[in-house]
């Protein structure tokens, strides 16, 4: 079946610090894959995605590459800012639905 | 702003009550999804509707929920006798099968019932 499953939280980074958010799937087929991020009280927003395998999504210095030889879609930032503390989700899209990551939670430091 | 949107945002019942939450999705958006995200959790995959009908149906939708979409447009979503286990944020997505956001789908600011 489809899962995805990312690292645990909260990540705390200071200001400037590199970030990297795990996140493997499992899946028939090949599936899209996404991130969201969730600030306080509002819903998910889509941050990037990629539909195949090398293809590197970016957004806003956020960047995740389909790896389908690790299966996995991790996220990467070289700097991040205060204003990027929200809730991570990495997604995959297989029969019309998606399925979700439980979340990871960054908080930045100034 | 043309996204997609939820109403209430917050419900507070009582065990027992019967609640129905709205969402209305991007207007030329043909699918509509619902999910449940529970706290520290991810959202879980209720039901999705392409045009008006309901083409699957998670196991966690019990006989207690039903959903409706009747003119291809806003759908909602019924709670009946609730529990003290169906407090979450219920989330509504909407997306396109054509175009150049094919099948992205975009979340609405979600509904938090909260059943005391």
């Amino acid at each position: 079946g489809n899962s995805v499953t990312q690292m645990e939280g909260p990540v705390t980074l200071s200001e400037e610090a590199f970030l990297t958010i795990n996140c493997t799937y499992t899946a028939t087929g090949y599936p899209s894959l996404f991130w969201y991020v969730q600030y306080p009280g509002e819903g998910l927003q889509l941050l990037l995605k990629a539909t195949k395998a090398d293809d590197k999504g970016s957004n806003k210095g956020f960047e995740a590459t389909y790896r389908k030889e690790t299966t996995s879609f991790h996220l990467e930032k070289g700097s991040v800012q205060v204003s990027d503390s929200a809730v991570y989700f990495c997604a995959l899209r297989g029969f019309n639905k998606f399925y979700f990551g439980s979340g990871t939670k960054l908080n930045v430091k100034p | 702003d043309t996204g997609v949107s939820q109403d209430p945002r917050h419900k507070i019942t009582k065990r027992g009550q019967n609640v129905t939450f709205r969402c209305d999705p991007i207007s030329e958006h043909n699918r509509l999804y619902w999910y449940r995200q529970t706290l520290g959790q991810g959202p879980e995959f209720l039901t999705y509707f392409q045009n008006e009908a309901q083409l699957e149906k998670s196991r966690l939708l019990s006989d207690r929920f039903s959903a409706e979409r009747p003119k291809g447009s806003f759908s909602t979503l019924e709670i009946q006798r609730t529990e003290q286990g169906d407090s979450a944020m219920y989330l509504c997505a909407s997306s396109s099968t054509s175009g150049s956001s094919y099948n992205e789908q975009f979340f609405g600011p979600g509904t938090r019932l909260t059943v005391l």
